[in-house]
């Protein structure tokens, strides 16, 4: 049981380039939901979902886009990365009102 | 505007002595809080959860407390040890169907042997 695992661990961009970014969870949870975190702040919510095939904003979304195609996997897309995107990104799944979060996906924009 | 505040960004405590972490808010909806811990290269783990039906939770050496009528809730480490050093979040949501959850900034909490 490997919980929520992210890949990848480390990226470095430049500006305009694209990427995905993976996370899979094998606790068979229901929500998934991607966070950023920047020095100084707190978690911020990007995109969540609810289960397969549905997603949804959050307080972030710009620059972002999400799919949900299968239950175990959500994925985050920059389509073209800007320096303002550099962040931590954490993934989590959620069990009832508890979150569980991957190890997160150190990403530096050039 | 920051519906949640952790104003102090770092705490140091002796091993053995009471680790105190406070967190302020300021949507009255708020109906469910939880605190996570944070080492660095890793991502946040659950620690401990309070709903605003309750106004203390334990579990172990951890206490949550909850004030609602001030907006405030605490998290209590008795005794503190060198382990607990690492960075904690406060996180609190307003149930509207799914739970979407706003954090603090975090606190260092430095547990000095």
């Amino acid at each position: 049981n490997a919980g929520v695992t992210q890949t990848p661990k480390f990226r470095v961009l430049k500006t305009g380039q694209s990427m995905t970014l993976l996370c899979a969870q094998d606790m068979n949870h229901e929500y998934m939901y991607w966070y950023r975190q920047d020095p100084g702040m707190g978690l911020r919510l990007i995109h969540y979902s609810v289960g397969e095939g549905t997603t949804a904003k959050g307080e972030v979304p710009d620059g972002y886009n999400v799919s949900r195609l299968k239950k175990q996997n959500f994925l985050l897309g920059l389509e073209s990365a800007a320096p303002s995107q550099t962040s931590v990104y954490f993934c989590a799944s959620i069990q009832g009102p508890t979150q569980y979060f991957g190890p997160g996906t150190r990403l530096t924009v050039l | 505007d920051q519906q949640v505040k952790q104003n102090s960004p770092s705490l140091s405590v002796q091993e053995g002595r009471i680790s105190i972490l406070n967190c302020d808010y300021t949507n009255s909806m708020f109906d469910y809080f939880l605190w996570y811990k944070k080492y660095p290269a890793e991502g946040p783990t659950f620690l401990i959860s309070i709903s605003s039906i309750k106004d203390k939770n334990e579990d172990g050496r951890f206490t949550v407390f909850l004030n609602k009528s001030a907006k405030h809730l605490s998290l209590h480490i008795v005794p503190s040890q060198p382990g607990d050093s690492a960075v904690y979040f406060c996180a609190a949501s307003a149930y509207s169907g799914t739970y979407k959850y706003i954090f603090g900034t975090g606190t260092r909490l430095k547990v000095l042997a």
